[in-house]
């Protein structure tokens, strides 16, 4: 299995809801990323899992909140989001840090709105 | 400051030439770089890599090219079919977990 996978597809969402998005692999990697990708822009690191802790925030706002259950899911936790959070939230995995174990593979993402 | 730049927003080529797509950066610290071809609504999907230590690359269609001292490097696909009509992002890593991307080249390839 060489999938990244993510649930749901698409999420249209009122900024007082709480939410959450879900993302999985099975390839046996141990690292895990949040991405967020606005139209005509590059995908912009928030969150990153290694062995399941948080390694990685870049200063993302605590509106958002990742989890890490186990070494293959990972979940990120919505609540009172503005508008211009409005994106694509892309997921990916890795094996490891460093060289080809930073081959980062992606998930389809979920397209966020926020009314 | 960006440290990895894709200088050509889009690029248009006849199916069967060559398409080259450009990649330039300024963190001499990177030591791996990636390519990556997205669709619209898609996730990116992984293309081709290239350590430090190597100038080329080759996979297929796909050759990816490093010039260390230029810090530039290069993707070539040849020959170029309509369904590499994507989205190609060049991405640098510096030995963490962390990938640094650039803006992204629009490839259109015109049968």
């Amino acid at each position: 299995d060489t999938e990244v996978t993510q649930t749901p597809k698409h999420l249209v969402m009122g900024m007082t809801n709480k939410k959450s998005l879900k993302c999985e692999q099975h390839m046996g990697h141990r690292a895990m990323y949040w991405y967020k990708q606005k139209a005509k822009k590059p995908p912009e690191l928030m969150f990153v899992y290694s062995y399941e802790k948080l390694s990685i925030n870049e200063s993302v706002p605590s509106r958002f909140s990742p989890e890490c259950p186990n070494s293959s899911l990972l979940n990120l936790h919505l609540h009172a989001l503005q508008p211009e959070d409005s994106a694509l939230y892309l997921c990916a995995s890795s094996q490891g840090t460093g060289g080809s174990y930073n081959e980062q593979f992606f998930g389809p993402g979920t397209r966020l709105t926020v009314l | 400051d960006q440290q990895v730049k894709q200088n050509s927003p889009s690029l248009s080529v006849q199916e069967g030439r060559i398409s080259i797509l450009n990649c330039d950066y300024t963190n001499s610290m990177f030591d791996y770089f990636l390519w990556y071809k997205k669709y619209p609504a898609e996730g990116p999907t992984f293309l081709i890599s290239i350590s430090s230590i190597k100038d080329k690359n080759e996979d297929g269609r796909f050759t990816v090219f490093l010039n260390k001292s230029a810090k530039h490097l290069s993707l070539h696909i040849v020959p170029s079919q309509p369904g590499d009509s994507a989205v190609y992002f060049c991405a640098a890593s510096a030995g963490g977990n962390k990938l640094v991307f650039g803006a992204g080249t629009i490839l259109r390839v015109k049968s």
